[in-house]
Order: C-alpha cells, then structure tokens, then sequence
C-alpha cells in the first residue's frame, strides 16, 4: 500500500543552525500539508502546498520557514535558523483531491531536537 | 476559526469495554475525521465521514452535522486499542486540518 514517508527520523541540532526535513508524498497526490507537535501539545498545522506554490500558512510559518518540492518527488521543509521552541514532532501529508472531502495520509513525523 | 474540543482527555476501560469519545466543533464542515496516535507518534486515519454513521472493525464513528458533534466507538476494546484519538476538521479551502487536543486512551487486561 502505497504510504507517506519521511526522513530523517529523528534530528539533533544546535540552535541557530538550519535543518531540512524531507518527505515523499505518495506519488499521485496532489495537496501537501506539513503540522508539527510540540510534546504534550496538540497537533498544529503549518502549511499547505498545491500546484507547486504555497496555498495556506499558519501565523507558525513565519520568515524561518520555507517548503519546497524540488524534483516532483520529495517535499521539504526548511526551518532557517532553529531556535529551541522549534523542538516538536514535524508530520507531512498528503491528499489526492478535494482536500474536504477526502482523507489525508501522515508520515511517521521527524522529531526535532533544537539545543 | 474552528474550535474543536473533545473529551474526555483520557480514558481508562477495562478490556472487553465498551468506549466512546466524543468531539464538538464550533463552525460548519465538510467532513470530519478521526485520527490514531500510537504511543511512537505516528498518525492513521481511521474516519472521514459527513454524515450519519461509518463501521470499520470494532470502530464506529457517528456525526451530527446540525448539532456539530461525532462520536468514536469501539466495541470489545482490547489493549492494543490503547493510543491517543484525535479528532480534526478542515479549514479553509486547501484542507488543511484543526486538531483537537485528543482523548489518551488506555485499555488494562
């Protein structure tokens, strides 16, 4: 079956430094999401991604964020100058159509550790 | 902007029970969905649904789209149920979804 996956699992960095979260969407998709979860904290989207431009921000993905989709495949997301609040599980989707009225498929998440 | 509250937070049944968890929303959707959180964080879909009822397994989800309120079932819960159910709803037009905080659910033998 056909799934959502993301790499690397786990990052560790120091503050300030920039970190690149990737994901691969499944391959006919057409919508893509990231969300991230502080730990303990409900899950808060981030961004949503559509016909190769951004289509949606939170007040989250500020100036520090950015997302790209590179070669048609993967999904990035870049978070420029890490700062310790970014410590979170980050989770990608993806859709294939009408994002209201079809289900969304997460990845695994990368935990992001900022010290 | 969409309020979605469930309850209860966190739940504890004995195996064999019975389980309901419920979610209310504060504006008008589309569909709803019904998310599982395992205890290593990854998130699977279980529902989307926008109306009336839908069964998979021991799993039942119900809404109620006048009253802005679903349920989540599960019949004969076993401990492998045990995991955090979220529920969540889209805004806006790209779908991208507003989480509830979950219910953390933990089944005994």
């Amino acid at each position: 079956e056909p799934e959502v996956t993301q790499t690397p699992s786990h990052q560790v960095t120091q503050m300030g430094q920039e970190v690149i979260l990737r994901c691969v969407p499944i391959s006919n998709h057409l919508y893509f999401y990231w969300y991230r979860q502080i730990l303990g904290q409900k899950v808060e989207f981030l961004v949503s991604f559509y016909n190769n431009e951004i289509s949606e921000k939170s007040e989250i993905f500020d100036d520090q964020f950015s997302v790209e989709r590179p070669d048609g495949s993967n999904f990035t997301l870049k978070i420029r100058s890490t700062k310790l609040e970014d410590s979170a599980m980050y989770f990608c989707a993806s859709n294939l159509q009408d994002p209201s009225y079809n289900e969304q498929f997460f990845g695994p998440g990368t935990r992001l550790t900022v010290l | 902007k969409n309020e979605v509250e469930q309850s209860p937070q966190n739940l504890t049944a004995q195996e064999g029970e019975f389980i309901t968890i419920n979610c209310s929303y504060s504006v008008g959707i589309s569909a709803l969905h019904w998310l599982q959180q395992h205890p290593g964080g990854g998130i699977v879909s279980l529902f989307m649904l926008s109306s009336g009822k839908k069964k998979h397994g021991r799993l039942i989800a119900t809404i109620n789209i006048q009253e802005k309120h679903s349920s989540l079932h599960i019949t004969a819960s076993h401990p492998r149920d045990s995991a955090v159910y979220i529920c969540a709803v889209p805004s806006g037009s790209q779908g991208n979804l507003i989480f509830g905080k979950g219910t953390k659910l933990s089944v005994k033998p």
